[in-house]
Formats: structure tokens, sequence, C-alpha cells
């Protein structure tokens, strides 16, 4: 059962425009959701997180947006530059007692940024 | 400031060999530990997590082990590979908090 889902495999946007990365998930008790960015041959790093608390934060050109009642959420990037090419995880954590904190990642989104 | 460290950064091996993939923390202290693989066109799947020294969590059956013999050294073993161990081999930790925090990768083929 595949908790959290990215469904779109692949994105591609001009340079300078918005870029938007959607994610949808099935487990109401997750408390945290996060966003990674991916280089090939490359650990992923962490862009962005939010908490279910917050439907909204903003980080420079990234923003992500929860919206609980769906169980989803978006990441945006305005403007879109080449470098943002990469393949992009949502995450998602509930904390399931003591201290182990597991993150559930969806199938990520190649996001490739046209010049 | 902390720092992760994985090695080998490459590794082919024949199907029935070993392995023995390292991962290393810097700068902190009784971090969580993670093992991801992500296979070839596929998302990261949690292999194994450790909340502290010989504590490991086996997250799906397989081929694969982990150890944790220090507070801050993480260790991906077998005894014999199969072709369906290659992938990409990620390390992680995380401290008081729900980030983690990935290391470079080992990318393994298994011929």
């Amino acid at each position: 059962d595949q908790q959290v889902k990215q469904n779109s495999p692949s994105l591609s946007v001009q340079e300078g425009r918005i870029s938007i990365l959607n994610c949808d998930y099935t487990n109401s008790m997750f408390d945290y959701f996060l966003w990674y960015k991916k280089y090939p041959a490359e650990g992923p790093t962490f862009l962005i997180s939010i908490s279910s608390i917050k439907d909204k934060n903003e980080d420079g050109r990234f923003t992500v947006f929860l919206n609980k009642s769906a169980k989803h959420l978006s990441l945006h990037i305005v403007p879109s530059q080449p470098g943002d090419s990469a393949v992009y995880f949502c995450a998602a954590f509930f904390r399931s007692g003591g201290s182990n904190y597991k993150l559930t990642f969806g199938k990520g989104t190649l996001l490739t940024v046209n010049p | 400031s902390q720092t992760i460290h994985q090695w080998p950064a490459t590794l082919v091996q024949p199907v029935g060999s070993p392995l023995s993939l390292e991962c290393t923390v810097e700068g902190t202290s009784n971090p969580n530990l993670y093992w991801y693989r992500q296979a070839a066109g596929r998302g990261l799947q949690l292999l194994f997590y450790s909340v502290g020294i010989g504590q490991i969590s086996s997250e799906v059956p397989q081929n694969l082990s982990a150890s944790r013999p220090q507070d801050r050294q993480f260790i991906l073993s077998s005894k014999k590979l199969l072709l369906s161990d290659s992938g990409f081999y990620l390390c992680a930790f995380s401290g008081s908090s729900y980030e983690q925090y990935f290391g470079p990768g080992t990318r393994l083929t298994v011929t």
C-alpha cells in the first residue's frame, strides 16, 4: 500500500515559469511533510518541510502548500531555473513512538526546466 | 557541522560474493541512522533503521543485514549477493527532528 503518491513521473517547464509538483497521501496520521531534491548519482538534499498544522510554508523560490482535507500537498518553484532540473521526492512522517523517526517517500517526479 | 560519509562510491560485485558498505556520521551524537535503496527508476525504499548502538530494525525481508557497531557507524552487509541487490544505496541520519540528511550514495552493480 503506497501511502505517499506522486502521480506524475515527470514534468517539463520553461525557465522563468512556475513549476508545480504534486503529492497525495493516504495516512491522516502524518505530522510533517518534506520535499527532497535529488540529482543523478547523488543523495537527496532536503528542500523544505511543512507541519500538518500549517497550510503554507515559504522559503525563497520554494513554497509548499498543504490541503489536509484533500490529503494533498504541492511544491511551487517560482521562477524555475535550469539548475532546478532534478528528481523531487515528497516524504511524510509520523511519530510512531519513541525516537524512531521514519519517513515514507513517494516515487519521485523528474522536473526538467528548459532554458 | 554535521556530515555523512559513505564508501565506496561505486562497486561491481559478482553474484554470490559478500558485501560491506560503510556509513559514518560526524558532528552529531546518538543519531538515528537509515539505509535506503533506490532501484532503477523507482523511489526510495527504507531497508533498515537504527536508533542506537546494536539496535537494528528491518523494514523488508531480504538478502541484506545491517549493523551499528559504534554510535556514528552504520554498516550494510550481505553474505551472498543476488542480481536483484543491484541499486543505489543511501545512508541517512536524523537528529532530534524529523529531517533526514543523506550521504552521497553507493552505486552497486551485481554481475
